[in-house]
């Protein structure tokens, strides 16, 4: 069984902090990972996502990836309350078919 | 452009009946996929559709089926409701055959209580 494994928190940072998130995944052979934001009592919303080593940034996003470690970790740079939700690692499954996701972390941005 | 559109948003069934939920795929996409979440769960894959066939199965039982239309709009059925089915079923859609063939766009979801 493929698995994504997060801290499910909750985490929490002042606002303005900065905010890290980490997952692990097992299947050495996943080669698409994704981040999405699920605010309470709504659908996930991509925030980012990575196909190669190294670090992909997107305004106050950056998305980290280390194949050879199976990690990848998103951080929240100037952290704000509007940022408090579950975020939610994918990664893509060997057919390339489905993501599989992991329980979430969820982030506490207090003001 | 218009998103990814479930209906219904809420419903109650009671153990033993069936269901469906419908999904409008996002425009321009190709490819619709069912995901169930559980409270305080990750989705989890139930199966995707791409040319109105099967296109791949997560780890559900076969009275979970679905179907899609040439209009790539799709339905999710489920059969003999159990209280472990009450979750909330979410559609994404996306477009297959580009390196992007994951980047999933959801809908609202559909939330469903089994009494």
């Amino acid at each position: 069984q493929k698995e994504v494994e997060q801290n499910s928190g909750p985490l929490s940072v002042p606002e303005g902090a900065i905010a890290s998130l980490n997952c692990t995944y097992s299947d050495r052979v996943s080669q698409s990972f994704f981040w999405y934001r699920q605010y309470s009592g709504k659908s996930p919303e991509l925030i980012m996502s990575i196909y190669s080593n190294g670090d992909k940034e997107d305004g106050r996003f950056t998305a980290q990836l280390n194949k050879a470690s199976q990690y990848v970790s998103l951080l929240i740079r100037d952290s704000q309350p509007s940022d408090s939700a579950t975020y939610l690692c994918a990664v893509n499954d060997q057919a390339g078919t489905a993501l599989i996701f992991g329980k979430g972390t969820t982030l506490s941005v207090s003001s | 452009e218009t998103g990814v559109t479930q209906s219904p948003t809420h419903l109650i069934k009671t153990r033993g009946q069936q269901v469906t939920l419908r999904c409008s795929s996002q425009s321009g996409h190709n490819t619709v996929s069912w995901y169930q979440q559980a409270l305080g769960q990750g989705p989890q894959f139930i199966f995707q559709y791409y040319r109105e066939e099967e296109n791949g199965r997560g780890n559900f039982p076969p009275r979970f089926s679905g179907l899609q239309f040439p209009n790539y709009s799709s339905e999710l059925n489920v059969n003999a409701l159990e209280l472990d089915d009450s979750a909330l079923y979410l559609c994404a859609s996306s477009f297959e055959g580009a390196l992007g063939a994951n980047v999933l766009t959801f809908g609202a979801g559909s939330r469903l209580t089994v009494l």
